[in-house]
């Protein structure tokens, strides 16, 4: 029963790209939380979906950040024109409908150079 | 607006000892509450829960106390291994029937000295 599958695990991208993180729940999870991680902080809470829906977006910058959570597929975590601030750990958690428990991947560390 | 906070960043102690990590949070309607452990270039791993209708709960090794006057919590840990060196998070559980919605404090790095 394979975990929380986050990829790429390391990214890297310039200033100005475009980056794109998958996350692949456990199998029966239907919800996705996304949080981020910057160095020797917390976790912070950024959205969470249900498949083809946002439930709660609250910790989303504003702009450049998107996350979709399709009926096939992963969900994804999309930056666009990425700058140096942008540079964390982003992990993503799952949990089945009615579950008050999340369990994470191991994260995708995004650099921006 | 919520907040969960850990005290002390750091805490070492000797191998073998117990441990004890504490936690105060600030929303008083947070129902429940997960100790995560975060270990380098890993994500959390579930430690232990517990509702707000519960004092105290045990696991393997762990032992969580809420103190729901003062908004506190602790996580003990007996008998402190090497590999129980990461850091530990608290965290709470928001928004009203929201599953894994969580608010995490800062952290703290137990450091065991063998």
């Amino acid at each position: 029963n394979a975990g929380v599958m986050q990829n790429p695990r390391h990214l890297v991208r310039r200033r100005g790209q475009e980056a794109r993180l998958r996350c692949s729940p456990m199998k029966g999870h239907s919800h996705v939380y996304w949080y981020r991680q910057l160095p020797e902080e917390g976790l912070k809470f950024m959205v969470y979906l249900q498949k083809e829906n946002i439930i709660d977006e609250s910790g989303m910058p504003k702009e450049r950040f998107s996350a979709e959570f399709p009926k096939e597929g992963p969900s994804i975590l999309r930056i666009q024109q990425v700058v140096r601030g942008d540079s964390a750990a982003y992990f993503c958690a799952s949990s089945p409908p009615q579950g008050r428990m999340a369990f994470f991947g191991q994260g995708t560390r995004l650099t921006v150079v | 607006g919520e907040s969960v906070g850990l005290h002390l960043p750091t805490l070492s102690v000797q191998e073998g000892d117990n441990s004890i990590i504490n936690c105060a949070y600030s929303n008083s309607a947070s129902d429940y509450f997960i100790w995560y452990k975060q270990e380098s270039g890993k994500g959390p791993q579930f430690i232990i829960d517990i509702r707000s209708n519960m004092d105290k709960r045990q696991g393997q090794r762990v032992t969580v106390l809420l103190n729901k006057t003062v908004k506190h919590l602790s996580l003990q840990i007996a008998a402190t291994q090497p590999g129980d060196s990461a850091v530990y998070f608290c965290a709470e559980v928001g928004g009203s029937g929201n599953t894994g919605k969580l608010i995490f404090g800062q952290g703290t790095t137990l450091q065991v000295k063998p």
